[in-house]
């Protein structure tokens, strides 16, 4: 079974600045990866899919990068609404995995 | 698109419960459909999936021989049937569609339904 490490648990940022979320696949899943955001009592939304394409109405300042066992979730410019939990998860084996989540919390 | 989670509650360890999902706004039966559960304060678990035409499904090791995942393509409904629930499977569930018949990420979700297993 894939296990999927996200990287930090947690990061604080500051509105405004760059915030970079990591991702680590235990054996490569190609560019079956995605990734999704979750607000308080809300349920997820696919941001990213394929590594790298953007979900459609996502904005501009999320983007993704890497395949095989090495992901990057980059938000260029932090927006109030940002501020969330974001599961990385491969779609290239069975079981399907999600990663453990990393927090992005207001500095 | 929408999909709308039903059939949540409280139920003992060892009962059952059939969880429902009503989908609107697109071809249910071209896309394969997942359920997806969250523990109180825990992580995101994919629990099952199952093809477009039904043909295929899959389970998580924690809930494979408890858990059935079907859909009726006629009625634009997915099921999750579970049986010997057991204090784990506390959770949200939510159902979510795949992005095509066979897999894709989950590209659309319910707000859920919540599963207690409480004696």
């Amino acid at each position: 079974e894939i296990v999927m490490t996200q990287s930090p648990a947690t990061l604080s940022v500051s509105p405004g600045e760059r915030a970079t979320l990591s991702c680590r696949a235990s054996q490569s899943v190609s560019n079956y990866l995605a990734w999704y955001q979750q607000k308080p009592g809300q349920a997820p939304r696919l941001l990213i899919s394929g590594a790298s394409t953007r979900a459609t109405g996502i904005a501009a300042r999320f983007s993704g990068s890497g395949s095989g066992t090495e992901f990057t979730l980059t938000i260029s410019s932090l927006q109030s609404e940002d501020f969330a939990v974001y599961y990385c998860q491969q779609y290239n084996n069975w079981p399907l995995i999600f990663g453990g989540g990393t927090t992005v919390e207001i500095k | 698109v929408q999909l709308l989670e039903s059939g949540g509650g409280l139920v003992q360890p060892g009962g059952s419960l059939r969880l429902t999902c009503a989908a609107s706004g697109f071809t249910f039966s071209t896309y394969a459909m997942n359920w997806v559960r969250q523990a109180p304060g825990k992580g995101l678990e994919w629990v099952s999936d199952i093809s477009g035409s039904g043909h295929s499904t899959f389970y998580a090791d924690s809930v494979k021989g408890r858990f059935t995942i079907s859909r009726d393509n006629s009625k634009n409904t997915l099921y999750l049937q579970m049986h010997s629930l057991r204090a784990e499977d506390t959770a949200v569930y939510y159902c979510a569609k795949r992005s095509s018949f066979v897999s894709g990420p989950m590209d659309v979700w319910g707000q859920g339904t919540t599963v207690t297993v409480s004696s």
